[in-house]
């Protein structure tokens, strides 16, 4: 059974970093295929793709935003990273961790989803 | 970027069928696959997949959702429609990064 569970630091002051971990359980990320990847949403919006990793440390990031972003994993903690650097109010929302497979050369849908920490960003 | 475009919402009566669009600003589509995924979220909740590769049933979804389309134009199907459907509903391609998502489309009963 996949699972996927974000913890972050809830609030969080405008230009400061914020560090969000996804950790997981009932797959491997060395797998083949596998990816893990970040979303966001803020409050009462859409859905906005951040950034994902492979199970061969293939990064790939949202061009909107790749300056600010750094994801990274610990495949022997079952755990995956996003940092954002400078954030401010617009950074505000629900921050999701989702699985993904890889076929051939695309990436599917994302299969399963964790149920999302909110940060907000707040003087 | 990829844009999808999906109207803002869509009234229903329960019993009856729903069918929702999504328009891609280019084709989603390869030789093999059709790279439009379908979710749906419902207040206080995360996102749930529905429909992959544009008409594949996710693992426990109801058979009244279905899928169909290719290339730029694809459709979500609810019928009949149920109280428990009453949610937002979101397109995703994945043909070309970066992953884009529709504005997503309220269904709300009439």
């Amino acid at each position: 059974q996949v699972t996927l569970k974000e913890s972050g630091p809830g609030i969080l002051q405008p230009s400061q970093t914020l560090s969000l971990t996804c950790s997981f359980s009932g797959f491997l990320l060395s797998a083949s295929s596998v990816n893990l990847g970040w979303i966001r949403q803020p409050s009462g919006k859409g859905l906005e793709w951040l950034a994902t990793i492979g199970w061969e440390d293939v990064k790939h990031y949202n061009p909107s935003l790749k300056s600010r972003l750094t994801i990274s994993k610990d495949t022997s903690n079952n755990q995956v990273f996003l940092k954002i650097t400078s954030v401010d109010t617009a950074d505000t929302g629900t921050y999701y961790c989702t699985h993904s497979d890889y076929y051939d050369t695309y990436y599917g849908p994302f299969a399963y989803w964790g149920q999302g920490t909110l940060v907000t960003v707040s003087s | 970027d990829i844009v999808l475009t999906q109207s803002p919402a869509l009234a229903v009566s329960l019993g009856q069928r729903a069918t929702i669009s999504c328009r891609a600003s280019q084709s989603v589509s390869t030789s093999s696959y059709n790279l439009m995924h379908w979710y749906q979220q419902k207040p206080g909740e995360q996102p749930k997949l529905l429909i992959y590769d544009a008409s594949n049933l996710a693992s426990g979804v109801p058979v009244r959702f279905s899928g169909s389309g290719s290339g730029t134009d694809f459709t979500l199907t609810i019928n009949p429609v149920q109280a428990d459907d009453i949610a937002t509903y979101y397109c995703q391609q994945s043909r070309e990064l970066p992953n884009t998502f529709g504005a997503g489309t309220k269904l709300e009963l009439k």
